[in-house]
């Protein structure tokens, strides 16, 4: 069965310094994977998306994403975190045509607190 | 411009009554979905509809119900079935399959 996970609840960080959250999948193929930011009692905005071909991929705000397919992963980074980064992320799995499935799965987020 | 708009951003029912939440998109997007999203628990699919007239169960479905009359509506009931319906609903809508999710702005329920 698809799945996305987020192993990390909360993550801090100062700001100016680097960031990666963590995101790894269970997908039976070809894996259509997202990005999203939510900051508090909005909806979610998305960061960048990979369907296939170059393994990094560039998103907006300054982030970049890398697929690792032997590592089941599609971590999220940023080289200088803004105060204004503060705020939800979540990894998502895009859904399967192949399987009927046409449900998109997400996880459950990773929380970034920026300190000044 | 282009969006999904739901309404309203506040709801506050008592317990024992329906409520409608309005989830309107003019991306003439084919897809639309309806998430709770529960602090800790990301985001839980409620239901999803690929085509007019069609819609199908996600994984929360219990206490809850759509249409889809039209493409760019799929308004959401919450019965007073739903056991624990106070929660923050996100509608979302994409062209296919493979193509990101646009997501509205959220209604937050709360039930007293």
């Amino acid at each position: 069965a698809q799945s996305v996970t987020q192993p990390d609840i909360h993550i801090t960080v100062s700001e100016g310094a680097s960031l990666e959250l963590r995101c790894n999948y269970s997908y039976g193929a070809t894996p259509y994977l997202f990005w999203y930011v939510q900051s508090p009692g909005q909806g979610l905005q998305l960061l960048l998306k990979y369907f296939s071909g170059d393994t990094l991929v560039q998103g907006i705000k300054g982030f970049e994403a890398e697929f690792k397919r032997s590592q089941s992963s599609f971590n999220l980074r940023k080289p200088s975190v803004h105060w204004s980064d503060a705020a939800e992320y979540f990894c998502a799995v895009g859904a399967n045509r192949a399987s009927g499935t046409y449900k998109y799965i997400f996880g459950t987020g990773t929380r970034l607190k920026v300190l000044a | 411009d282009g969006g999904i708009t739901q309404s309203p951003k506040y709801l506050f029912r008592k317990e024992g009554q329906n409520v409608t939440l309005s989830c309107e998109q003019n991306l003439n997007h084919d897809a639309m979905y309806w998430y709770r999203q529960d602090p800790g628990q990301g985001l839980r699919l409620i239901y999803y509809s690929q085509i007019v007239n069609d819609f199908q169960k996600g994984d929360i479905a219990e206490g809850y119900s759509v249409s889809r009359e039209k493409k760019e509506s799929f308004p959401l009931t919450v019965t007073s079935a739903q056991k624990n319906p106070t929660a923050f609903y996100l509608c979302a809508s994409t062209w296919s399959y493979n193509s990101p999710l646009h997501f509205g702005n959220g209604t937050r329920l709360t039930v007293t």
